[in-house]
């Protein structure tokens, strides 16, 4: 079965320092999203990414976060300058249309920033 | 815009018992709803989704929901549970050409 892939499963980072999550998203799927979950908390949204512009985003998603689709498989999410806060776990999700269709969710990127 | 309540936070329930999770949405236009399960430390599964049809839907792990489109609702339910149920439910909420929209989730402890 087809599956959404995210790498690495868990990433460490010191503050201020550059940081990069991957996702190889469903390879027919269209439509791309990032999530994040802070530990004990709501999984929140982050970005959607649909025809390689970003659809729309929520107030968590500021000048320090962007996203990429640079080959037409993967599915990137950068963060430029780390905060003690980002410290969480980043899901991405995929799905083929925007519409009546469930949205595909990876196993998650936990970000621990020291 | 679209938003989920989970009222109960946590829900202990002994081995073996019932058990009903709420969820309520609020959306001006239809949705797709959906609950995901989240073991201990691991990502997001989907136990069961409403697109259309029928308003009973059955999911895996003996997991079934009723959309009640007058109450708003999508309580998720199981006749008997066992020890590997526990963990984080989220009910979530999707209209079309959007995102995905999740409740704060319920925590449900299986008891011995």
């Amino acid at each position: 079965e087809p599956e959404v892939t995210q790498t690495p499963s868990h990433q460490v980072t010191q503050m201020g320092q550059e940081v990069i999550l991957r996702c190889v998203p469903i390879s027919n799927h269209l439509y791309f999203y990032w999530y994040r979950q802070i530990l004990g908390q709501k999984v929140e949204f982050l970005v959607s990414f649909y025809n390689n512009e970003i659809s729309e985003k929520s107030e968590i998603f500021d000048d320090q976060f962007s996203v990429e689709r640079p080959d037409g498989s993967n599915f990137t999410l950068k963060i430029r300058s780390t905060k003690l806060e980002d410290s969480a776990m980043y899901f991405c999700a995929s799905s083929l249309t925007g519409g009546e269709t469930e949205a595909f969710f990876g196993q998650g990127t936990r970000l621990t920033v020291v | 815009a679209q938003s989920v309540t989970q009222l109960d936070s946590q829900v202990p329930v002994f081995e073996e018992a019932p058990v009903e999770l709420r969820c309520n949405y609020s959306s001006s236009v239809s949705v797709y709803l959906f609950w995901y399960v989240q073991y201990p430390n691991q990502g997001l599964q989907l136990l069961l989704k409403y697109l259309s049809g029928s308003t009973l839907v059955k999911g895996i792990n003996g997991f079934e929901a009723e959309f009640n489109k007058s109450q708003t609702s999508f309580h998720l339910r199981k006749p008997s549970v066992h020890i590997s149920d526990t963990a984080e439910y989220f009910c979530a909420v999707k209209t079309s050409y959007d995102k995905v929209i999740f409740g704060p989730g319920t925590s449900l402890s299986v008891i011995p």
